[in-house]
């Protein structure tokens, strides 16, 4: 099976500009989470989607949003960048028979100037 | 809420040699899981091993095992016969069953191999 893939590897963005990044899970996997990796607050989760309804949530800002599609691809979107956001954003997928077992994307890596 | 404390930010240790990475969290939960997770320099988050709290015996997955002590929350990853491509962070991580999908990372261990 292929792994987790996430579009675009690498994004410079500007402050005040939003972002679109995309995940799409293993092949059968239906819940997708998504975490934000920085050198000051390590890794934090984001939000989680399944059968495109967000069941977990973190303690972020509405600027970040997410949804998930009928074929179990995800989109995230920060809109109103800060220089705070720059960031690896990471994402995950599971089985629905093992919801605790999460396989990573590459992740995307995004800068914000 | 639940934490996840890793004490040790950086270890180094010898090819060949063996290391224990150390890990202690903190919840109100009975039964919930526990996993290590390397990141090698590629970012590539990949899950070395895994524990369910409501097994006793200790997870092993070929040179990497761990001491699960439940009583004195503490998880910790040994390594044996530690290899060049072991050089990674490893993050220690925990997720209640109740929101399996949603894991709570410790703050990271730099782990590098020397020749």
């Amino acid at each position: 099976k292929a792994g987790v893939t996430q579009t675009p590897r690498y994004l410079i963005k500007t402050r005040g500009q939003q972002v679109t990044l995309s995940c799409s899970p293993i092949s059968g996997h239906r819940s997708v989470s998504w975490y934000q990796q920085t050198p000051g607050q390590g890794l934090q989760f984001l939000f989680e989607y399944f059968s495109e309804t967000q069941r977990n949530k973190g303690n972020f800002p509405g600027r970040f949003s997410g949804r998930q599609f009928s074929n179990s691809r995800s989109e995230m979107n920060v809109s109103t960048l800060e220089l705070g956001d720059s960031a690896l954003y990471l994402c995950a997928s599971s089985d629905p028979s093992s919801f605790h077992e999460q396989y990573f994307g590459p992740g995307t890596r995004l800068t914000v100037t | 809420a639940q934490t996840v404390t890793q004490s040790q930010p950086e270890m180094s240790v010898q090819e060949a040699e063996t290391v224990t990475l150390s890990c202690t969290y903190d919840t109100s939960e009975s039964n919930y899981y526990l996993f290590w997770y390397k990141q090698p320099p590629s970012r590539q988050m990949i899950l070395v091993i895994r524990q369910e709290a409501y097994k006793q015996q200790n997870a092993t997955e070929n040179r990497f095992s761990v001491n699960f002590q439940k009583a004195a929350k503490s998880f910790s990853l040994k390594i044996s016969d530690s290899q060049l491509g072991d050089t990674a962070m490893y993050f220690c991580a925990f997720s209640d069953t109740g929101t399996a999908s949603k894991l709570t990372f410790g703050t990271g261990t730099r782990l590098q191999v020397t020749l």
